[in-house]
C-alpha cells in the first residue's frame, strides 16, 4: 500500500518568513495530493490540492509543487502569519482514491 | 459548500455501553464516507470506508463487529462503537466525498471518552 512520509514534524518560523513542508510517497500510481490544515481540536480543512498532471499550483500565499519522478510534493507558505499556526497534513490518493496521510507538521509562527 | 456535520461533538460513556456517532453531508450527496481515528498529536488513521448502500470496508486491524458502520443514505453515515472500553477513547472524525470527485471534506470530529 501507499506510504507517505512528512518532514519536518515541527517547524518554527518568524512572522513574515516562508515555511516549507515536504512529503514523499511510495506508490507511483498515486494521482491526487491534498494538503489539510488542522487547528487544535478542530477538523482538518482542505487548503490546497494538486493532481498528478500538474507540477505546481498556487492560491494566494500558499503553493504546492509536485515532482512525480522523485515522488515528492511540497507545501510552501509565504509571508507567514500567526494564524497560519496549526498542524498541516499531506496526503496521497492511490488508484482507488483512498487517502494515506503523512504524520503531520506542527507549524508555529512567532509574532 | 461541502459542509460535513458530525454529532455528537463529544460524549462520555461507561465501559460496556455502546455509542453512536452520526456523520452528515449537508449540501452534497456523499457516495463515499470515511471514518478516521486520531490520537493526540498523531495523524489520521483510516478505520473504514463506506459506500452508500454497501457494506463498509474495514482497514486491517479494525474490528468490524466492534465498530459498526452504516451508510444508509447519500447524506448520512453512522459509526457505532459497541461495548466500549477505555482504550476506545479517542477523537473520531468522518469525511465525505461526492461521486466522481477526489476531494474529501471532514466533519468536526467526536471526542469519545470511555470511563
Amino acid at each position: 500500500g501507499e506510504n507517505v512520509e512528512q518532514h519536518p514534524s515541527t517547524l518554527s518560523v518568524q512572522e513574515g518568513d516562508s515555511a516549507v513542508i515536504k512529503c514523499t510517497y511510495s506508490d507511483s500510481a498515486s494521482n491526487y495530493f491534498p494538503w489539510y490544515k488542522q487547528e487544535l481540536g478542530k477538523r482538518p480543512q482542505l487548503i490546497i490540492d494538486i493532481r498528478s498532471n500538474v507540477g505546481e499550483k498556487k492560491d494566494q500565499r500558499i503553493a504546492v509543487t509536485l515532482n512525480k519522478t522523485a515522488k515528492h510534493f511540497s507545501l510552501h507558505i509565504t509571508e507567514t502569519q500567526p494564524e497560519d499556526s496549526a498542524v498541516y497534513f499531506c496526503a496521497a490518493a492511490d488508484a482507488g482514491n483512498m487517502l494515506t496521510f503523512g504524520g503531520g507538521t506542527r507549524l508555529m509562527v512567532k509574532p | 459548500g461541502a459542509v460535513v456535520s458530525q454529532h455528537p461533538s463529544w460524549v462520555i460513556c461507561k465501559s460496556g455501553t455502546s455509542v453512536k456517532i452520526e456523520c452528515r453531508s449537508l449540501d452534497f450527496q456523499a457516495t463515499t464516507m470515511f471514518w478516521y481515528r486520531q490520537f493526540p498529536k498523531q495523524s489520521l488513521m483510516l478505520m473504514a470506508t463506506s459506500n452508500e448502500g454497501s457494506k463498509a470496508t474495514y482497514e486491517q486491524g479494525v474490528e468490524k463487529d466492534k465498530f459498526l458502520i452504516n451508510h444508509a443514505s447519500l447524506t448520512l453515515s453512522t459509526l457505532t462503537v459497541t461495548s466500549a472500553h477505555p482504550e476506545d477513547s479517542s477523537f473520531y472524525i468522518c469525511s465525505a466525498r461526492e461521486r466522481g470527485l477526489l476531494e474529501q471534506y471532514f466533519g468536526p470530529g467526536t471526542r469519545l471518552t470511555v470511563t
